[in-house]
């Protein structure tokens, strides 16, 4: 059974990093094929991508956050880390990653994890 | 980036109806690599349909997709209600983009 688990900070203050992990299992990120993507959701808005890596380390990322964003993989644990630097208000919202197979949709999602930036 | 644009923003109908849903974009979406996905209230997103029209793993044969270039559709052929949800249409190129949405609702 595939199945993606985001974790990290429910709170984080204006202008800090947040650093999100999303653990893998039932695939390898080793697998040609397999990449995995970061969509954020605003409480009641729409859905947003902001990256994406692929097995062979490949990277993607959204135009409009590309200053703020890092994705990475670690392998050996299953685990895909986004950091978004310079959190603001608007940046609170729901984190789901999402694995999207090479030339395919994102056809197995996690649970979301939702991140609010206060002071 | 390829804006995508759905239309109705709502959809209200009685169960049984038909629902059909419009997703238009800015231009053409290559390979047909356009998705639908269902997300009901409080739940991640769910992949429907991908490459424009092949229903994903389990999906019920009621929904179903068509189109291309710029022009696609989700039909819902009998509503039920279960399918109460909002419906985001998604181009999965090198840049992803998603939909604003189409809230559809039982009468």
């Amino acid at each position: 059974q595939v199945t993606l688990k985001e974790s990290g900070p429910v709170l984080v203050k204006p202008t800090e990093t947040l650093t999100l992990t999303c653990t893998v299992s039932g695939f390898s990120l080793s697998n040609a094929r397999m990449g995995v993507s970061w969509i954020r959701q605003p409480p009641g808005k729409a859905l947003e991508w902001l990256a994406h890596i692929f097995s062979n380390d490949e990277k993607s990322y959204s135009t409009s956050l590309k200053s703020r964003l890092t994705i990475s993989k670690d392998t050996s644990k299953s685990q895909v880390v986004l950091t978004m630097t310079n959190m603001d208000p608007v940046d609170t919202a729901t984190y789901y990653c999402a694995r999207k197979p090479r030339a395919d949709a994102f056809d197995i999602w996690g649970q979301g994890s939702m991140v609010t930036v206060s002071s | 980036e390829i804006v995508l644009t759905q239309s109705p923003g709502t959809l209200s109908l009685s169960p049984g109806e038909r629902a059909t849903l419009s997703c238009r974009a800015s231009q053409s979406v290559s390979s047909s690599y356009l998705a639908w996905y269902q997300q009901k209230p409080g739940q991640a997103p769910r992949l429907l349909i991908y490459g424009a029209s092949s229903r994903a793993t389990g999906i019920p044969d009621r929904f179903s997709g068509s189109g291309s270039g710029t022009d696609f559709t989700l039909t819902i052929s009998r509503l039920e209600p279960e399918d109460v949800a909002v419906y985001y249409c998604q181009q999965y190129g090198s840049s992803p983009t998603f939909g604003q949405g189409t809230k559809v609702e039982i009468k």
